[in-house]
């Protein structure tokens, strides 16, 4: 079973607004990374962010992590038609292997 | 391109064939992992390497499936008496720390 649930599964917004979308997990992580995987590409790394971190930055991303609440949230500001992708969290444990979630399927229409 | 390559980038097989892929990982990455993914979801992790070293495997490689990366380099994923239920999107990945690089995967269909 996926360690990681994202939420909402598909998010639909206009071009500029943001988009926020959440992850859950069950168990102790050392760090959460956010991925990104358009229509027949591969998966592109995003953002990593450590278990002892609470917020990142990265260009237009935001991404938050509440160890106590096993909880993350990816912020996308200005959204661009080209944000079209789906977007799935990935946990590490200690054993290096990544347990994705189901991914969140984000649409920007111009 | 000085990515991670996956070749063949499409197989399509007959049920009870094997099937063989490779993957590329970027040259100085000694770790590389292998991943499926299927329509809707998310990657499930499959098997990973330091180096030549075969170091986990999930238990959802069955039997029939197995992996080797003789040199330190290349890896191989062969998939024996394939079944319909092997129809996936297998990706490879590598890594020279935390975060993973991951290839254009091959995706595989069992007919």
């Amino acid at each position: 079973s996926q360690q990681g649930e994202e939420d909402p599964q598909a998010l639909s917004i206009q071009e500029g607004e943001n988009a926020t979308m959440n992850c859950s997990y069950k168990t102790s992580i050392n760090n959460l990374q956010w991925y990104r995987q358009n229509s027949g590409r591969g998966l592109v790394h995003l953002i990593l962010i450590r278990s002892n971190e609470r917020e990142k930055h990265s260009g237009r991303l935001r991404v938050t992590l509440d160890t106590s609440k096993k909880s993350s949230s990816l912020l996308i500001t200005a959204s661009r038609a080209a944000d079209t992708a789906s977007y799935f969290c990935a946990t590490e444990d200690s054993g290096s292997r990544l347990t994705f979630g189901e991914g969140t399927q984000l649409t920007v229409n111009p | 391109d000085t990515g991670v390559s996956q070749d063949p980038r499409h197989k399509i097989t007959k049920r009870g064939q094997n099937v063989t892929f490779r993957c590329d990982p970027i040259s100085e990455h000694n770790r590389l992992y292998w991943y499926r993914q299927t329509l809707g979801q998310g990657p499930e992790f499959l098997t990973y390497f330091q180096n030549e070293a075969q170091l986990e495997k999930s238990r959802l490689l069955s039997d029939r499936f197995s992996a080797e990366r003789p040199k330190g380099s290349f890896s191989t994923l062969e998939i024996q008496r394939t079944e319909q239920g092997d129809s996936a999107m297998y990706l490879c990945a590598s890594s020279s720390g935390v975060e993973q690089y991951f290839g254009p995967g091959t995706r595989l269909t069992v007919t």
